[in-house]
């Protein structure tokens, strides 16, 4: 059971716009602290997608953005590509843990 | 370019012990944090803690209290983690990844984002 919840599946098709949202509480992105996503392709380890709610590391396309409202964030993907089949998880800090939390991740399958 | 270099594979038996280690080839150490995450099959990630270098000060995940180790040398620029007590449930990938912090008056620590992940390190338990 992971602190931060995520729908375990996603899919559209290639050029539409998915959404990944997460969902925390009053301990960690209800508390203000920042949610950072990552990206993990098949048989690989986890990149860093989007840091601090809405902020993209060089090299990663503006076609991926967040946001964050409240207890919740939101991954949102455009012009959706066959080679972004992958998980996606959300992560965040969590004050009554004391330490990082992720969301348990969404399968995105594109069509 | 600065990479995280993990030791390869590992095959324990339930109730031994396993030291997966995590070398920062470049960049600079003692400016970081340096976290595990493990991965089990078909599952997400789970933080089992970390360790800030310049401090030499380890932080762990409540589940993992008691039975993880997180050390770091310096001067080889590698982080450790061990594990004890294994059990069928600890099979699974062990990333490394490092991280900002942040640093509070009140002397707090915070891990920020993971922005540099090792390839991973596959533990199996197996009798």
């Amino acid at each position: 059971q992971s602190v931060l919840t995520q729908p375990p599946s996603v899919s559209g098709a290639p050029g539409q716009r998915v959404t990944i949202s997460c969902t925390g509480s009053s301990s960690n992105i209800g508390a203000g602290y920042d949610v950072h996503w990552y990206q993990q392709l098949p048989g690989t380890a986890p990149k860093l997608l989007i840091f601090g709610n809405n902020n993209r590391p060089s090299g990663v396309p503006d076609r991926f953005s967040g946001s964050k409202s409240g207890s919740s964030a939101s991954l949102a993907i455009t012009g959706l590509q066959a080679e972004d089949e992958a998980d996606f998880y959300c992560q965040s800090y969590d004050n009554s843990l004391s330490g990082p939390v992720f969301g348990g991740g969404a399968k995105l399958t594109v069509l | 370019q600065v990479q995280l270099v993990q030791s390869g594979a590992e095959v324990k038996r339930p109730e031994s012990s396993v030291k997966v280690s995590c070398r920062a080839s470049g960049g600079t150490f003692d400016k970081f944090a340096f976290s595990w995450v493990r991965q089990a099959p078909g599952q997400g990630l789970e933080w089992m803690g970390g360790i800030i270098p310049i401090f030499d000060l380890a932080h762990y995940a409540q589940n993992f209290q008691g039975r993880v180790t997180i050390t770091a040398d310096k001067f080889t620029r590698t982080a450790f983690m061990e594990l004890r007590s294994l059990r069928s449930d600890d099979t699974a990938v062990y990333y490394c990844a490092r991280s900002d912090y942040d640093h509070y008056a009140s002397g707090s620590l915070r891990y920020r984002y993971f922005d540099l992940w090792g390839r991973g390190t596959l533990v199996t338990v197996s009798s």
